[in-house]
């Protein structure tokens, strides 16, 4: 069975930091692209960031409100996918997805989600 | 802010037929592939459409998505009291060069 797995999620005080994991079991991890993507409470679905496949040339993009404060990483060995959060501020609150895609195909499974909630 | 702007909600009575729609720009829907997700809150989204009109399989033939230009929509027909959620579009932004989810459509079934 296809799944993905977050943790890493909790309580955190603004300007600390926090890392997500992701993991990936049932299909062939490096095969595929991942991101993180985020809901704010009573707000909509925010994608917050992009790694590419392990073929070829890593590539990586962060959305405009997380760039330079979070980064994206993973690791083929343990089928793992993270998210290190650094100088988080209130609100970076949020449940986090991890979900991944193939091709055009986008975004096709995701994970439960994780809750981060960063208080002042 | 998202740059996706959709009608904040949409509903019908079961088997009646639900547009929701999604307007963009050249950088994004004009030049990308859409896709389309449903999330009922408390669980995970669900990729609906991909390629535009592409469904992964599973998703039932109800639910269509089309591009014309700028602007792509997703159609609902046959309504069921279960399609109640929010559904999200998204795509590429070649400008921002970041993926951009539009601002999310509450479907209510009447």
């Amino acid at each position: 069975q296809e799944q993905l797995v977050e943790s890493g999620g909790g309580l955190v005080v603004a300007g600390g930091s926090l890392r997500l994991s992701c993991v990936a079991s049932g299909f062939t991890f490096g095969d595929y692209y991942m991101s993180w993507i985020r809901q704010a409470p009573g707000k909509g679905l925010e994608w917050i960031s992009y790694i590419s496949s392990e073929a070829g040339a890593t590539s990586k993009f962060y959305a405009a409100s997380v760039q330079g404060r979070f980064t994206i990483s993973r690791d083929r060995a343990k089928n793992s996918l993270y998210l290190d959060m650094n100088n988080v501020r209130v609100d970076d609150t949020a449940i986090y997805y991890c979900a991944r895609g193939r091709w055009e195909v986008l975004f096709d499974l995701w994970g439960q989600g994780t809750l981060v909630t960063v208080s002042s | 802010q998202s740059v996706l702007t959709q009608p904040p909600s949409a509903s019908g009575t079961p088997g009646q037929r639900v547009n929701i729609s999604c307007p963009g720009s050249s950088s994004n829907i004009g030049n990308n592939a859409v896709s389309w997700y449903q999330h009922v809150p408390g669980k995970a989204p669900r990729l609906l459409i991909y390629s535009n009109n592409r469904r992964p399989s599973g998703v039932p033939d109800r639910f269509s998505g089309s591009r014309s230009g700028t602007s792509a929509s997703l159609a609902i027909s046959g309504l069921q009291s279960e399609d109640e959620a929010d559904y999200y579009c998204t795509a590429w932004d070649g400008s921002l060069s970041a993926y951009v989810f539009g601002t999310g459509t509450k479907v209510t079934v009447l």
